[in-house]
């Protein structure tokens, strides 16, 4: 009953690499969120989307870019990896506003080195 | 920027015992919720209280909202093995959070048998 997948579940690459993480749903949710967590931060909102072809910047959006071209497909690009965006990425919907809760994919980890 | 502090950040106590988990701001949230996340996946949601001194309690756990709606708090009964994790509080903006969540840095939990 996933309803939301993250693919690949894990990923290591260079430094300098371009890196593409994908979230899809099955939901049909509006809203879709992409966090990163990381000890002594916590989850931190990188870009989000409130429906196709509209993204909007989180606190922490340098680096990243996304895409989100249907509704269940949202897909986050790290154009040049570097070893500060070695993190554990977890993409989120939620049907209504955030407010209403969201359920969370099971998380890429991404290792650049 | 809000700002969510938990306390605190780790708790080891005995099955059976009970526990109070605290998550404070200086800024007033639509609404709060609670996530509970174990190793390798993603959070996942607890509950939503969105009215200013609401108390909900699910089993065990009794959380309530703050009556400024600027603190909450999960409190476990009985605490049991099970309920061992991370708990993330979260909190949704004047805007119905559709900016996306702020979320604590969270509370470990182990529940010794």
């Amino acid at each position: 009953d996933a309803g939301i997948t993250q693919s690949p579940r894990h990923k290591v690459t260079e430094t300098g690499t371009p890196v593409t993480l994908r979230c899809h749903q099955t939901e049909n949710h509006r809203y879709m969120y992409w966090y990163r967590q990381d000890p002594g931060h916590g989850l931190r909102l990188i870009h989000y989307s409130y429906g196709v072809k509209d993204t909007d910047k989180g606190e922490v959006s340098d680096g990243y870019s996304v895409s989100r071209s249907k509704t269940e497909d949202f897909l986050l690009t790290l154009e040049s990896a570097t070893s500060s965006q070695t993190s554990v990425y977890f993409c989120a919907i939620t049907f209504g506003t955030a407010n209403y809760g969201y359920t969370f994919g099971s998380g890429t980890r991404l290792t650049v080195v | 920027t809000q700002l969510l502090e938990q306390s605190p950040q780790f708790l080891s106590i005995q099955e059976g015992e009970n526990l109070t988990v605290y998550c404070n701001s200086s800024s007033v949230f639509s609404s709060l919720q609670w996530y509970r996340q174990e190793p390798g996946e993603g959070p996942v949601l607890l509950v939503t209280v969105v009215t200013g001194g609401e108390v909900k309690k699910l089993k065990r756990l009794t959380f309530q909202f703050g009556d400024a709606r600027k603190d909450s708090s999960l409190h476990i009964t009985a605490a049991q093995p099970g309920d061992t994790g991370l708990y993330l509080c979260a909190g949704g903006d004047s805007g119905g959070g559709a900016d996306g969540l702020t979320f604590g840095k969270g509370t470990h939990l182990i529940i010794q048998p």
